[in-house]
């Protein structure tokens, strides 16, 4: 079936460390985008990528870094420069010409 | 400053009754509207979409109105059941559903819960 797979679901750091989210589509879809929900704060935009080699930064990019080799991978990583990196976060991607975003089931980041 | 307000963290209905979701917006560039569906720890799912040229966008017991004057939309759902209780998010975008460098700005969500 198609659709977004992100992994891994639950992941547990030590303060400090780096971590990478991963994000895979088999949609075919050339746009895709992170998102990190907290409590009471909705969804808020990290980054997002139109095609593949080419991303832009959200309105809270400040602490993490993407990449986008393949068009089926848009990998998320949380530096230790990102001050409150516990949230959960949320994959999405997008046909070219459809306003629509799928949603991966979504990682929640614990660091401790 | 938050472009996409949902007032409302939280709504109850009854069973069988309408609920009404509303969303305010205040950058007058916005000209796509979306609702998502979400449950605890997934992603959300997409319900409906409304563009600025309509006024209103109906999909069986969802139906989504858009005053553009007001910058407000509001999402119904008639009737109400007991698989609605959803955090429910309202988006908006620019440039149509689809152009470049399109990305959706969300609302904080109104949690549903639709009693039995």
């Amino acid at each position: 079936d198609g659709g977004i797979t992100q992994s891994p679901k639950y992941l547990f750091r030590k303060e400090g460390q780096n971590v990478t989210l991963s994000c895979e589509q088999n949609l075919n879809h050339d746009a895709m985008y992170w998102y990190r929900q907290d409590p009471g704060q909705g969804l808020r935009l990290i980054y997002y990528s139109q095609i593949v080699n080419d991303f832009q930064k959200g309105d809270i990019a400040e602490g993490y870094s993407v990449s986008r080799e393949k068009k089926e991978s848009f990998p998320l990583t949380v530096t230790s420069a990102q001050k409150n990196p516990t949230a959960f976060y949320l994959c999405a991607s997008r046909a070219g010409n459809t306003g629509e975003l799928f949603f991966g089931e979504g990682s929640r980041l614990t660091v401790l | 400053d938050q472009q996409v307000k949902q007032n409302s963290p939280s709504l109850s209905v009854q069973e069988g009754r309408i609920s009404i979701l509303n969303c305010d917006y205040t950058n007058s560039m916005f000209d796509y509207f979306l609702w998502y569906k979400k449950y605890p720890a997934e992603g959300p799912t997409f319900l409906i979409s409304i563009s600025s040229i309509k006024d209103k966008n109906e999909d069986g017991r969802f139906t989504v109105f858009l005053n553009k004057s007001a910058k407000h939309l509001s999402l119904h759902i008639v009737p109400s059941q007991p698989g609605d209780s959803a955090v429910y998010f309202c988006a908006a975008s620019t440039g149509g559903s689809g152009g470049s460098n399109y990305k959706l700005t969300f609302g904080k969500g109104t949690l549903l819960t639709v009693n039995p």
